[in-house]
């Protein structure tokens, strides 16, 4: 029935160590997107995937990667996580980039000690 | 530059009474609207969204809200409060071609009281 799903949905790291957070959609969509929400605020858009084509914002650290290895997947690195990456990271999902909505995961609370 | 602006950060209303949040955009031509909820610790949920024609929209939970073009605004409305409404409202809009995200205000929060 999910359609969105992200795990683990709770996550600990320790500063500095790797960390890779999971989507997955049984929507068979064409865009997948990564979003860093903090404390309070609007989801900031990280990065998206159209189909293999990968699209960074412009303003997204580069210590934030990701990896799409075919539809139904899409990966968030965090190369090495500081005290101020902790947030909550939101995975969504689109049809086609434009003119469509976005259906959303539950999100994984990322927690950096 | 393009915006939107949900001017109520925190708002609180009796169980039973009617709801209003507002939205306002700033974009040269109509975006598509949407309105999403958040309730603490989950994903953003779709309420409603408004592409084209009547612009009187009903979403899920009965919520419904109105495009204005006239005053760039999208107020989300309930008409009866439910405990089970606290949440962040997030009201977002996507512009009509090319490839720019989807843009977020800051959130309304909705708390509930008996």
């Amino acid at each position: 029935d999910a359609m969105v799903i992200q795990n683990p949905r709770y996550q600990v790291t320790q500063f500095g160590k790797p960390v890779t957070l999971s989507c997955s959609q049984t929507l068979n969509h064409n865009v997948m997107y990564w979003y860093q929400q903090k404390s309070s605020q609007a989801p900031k858009l990280l990065f998206h995937y159209y189909d293999k084509d990968f699209n960074n914002e412009a303003d997204t650290p580069d210590n934030f990667q990701s990896r799409r290895p075919n539809t139904s997947f899409c990966f968030l690195d965090i190369r090495s996580p500081g005290l101020g990456d902790a947030a909550m990271y939101l995975c969504a999902t689109s049809r086609e980039r434009s003119s469509y909505e976005q259906y959303f995961g539950p999100g994984t609370r990322l927690t950096v000690t | 530059a393009q915006s939107v602006t949900q001017p109520d950060i925190h708002i609180t209303v009796s169980e039973g009474a009617s709801l209003e949040l507002r939205c306002n955009y700033s974009y040269g031509a109509t975006p598509y609207l949407f309105w999403y909820v958040q309730s603490p610790g989950q994903g953003l949920q779709l309420l409603l969204k408004y592409f084209s024609g009547d612009t009187l929209v009903q979403g899920i939970k009965g919520f419904e809200a109105e495009f204005k073009r006239s005053q760039s605004s999208f107020n989300l409305r309930k008409p009866s409060v439910h405990w089970s409404d606290a949440a962040e409202y997030f009201c977002a809009v996507l512009m009509l071609s090319g490839n720019t995200p989807l843009v977020f205000g800051k959130g309304t929060r909705l708390s509930v009281i008996a």
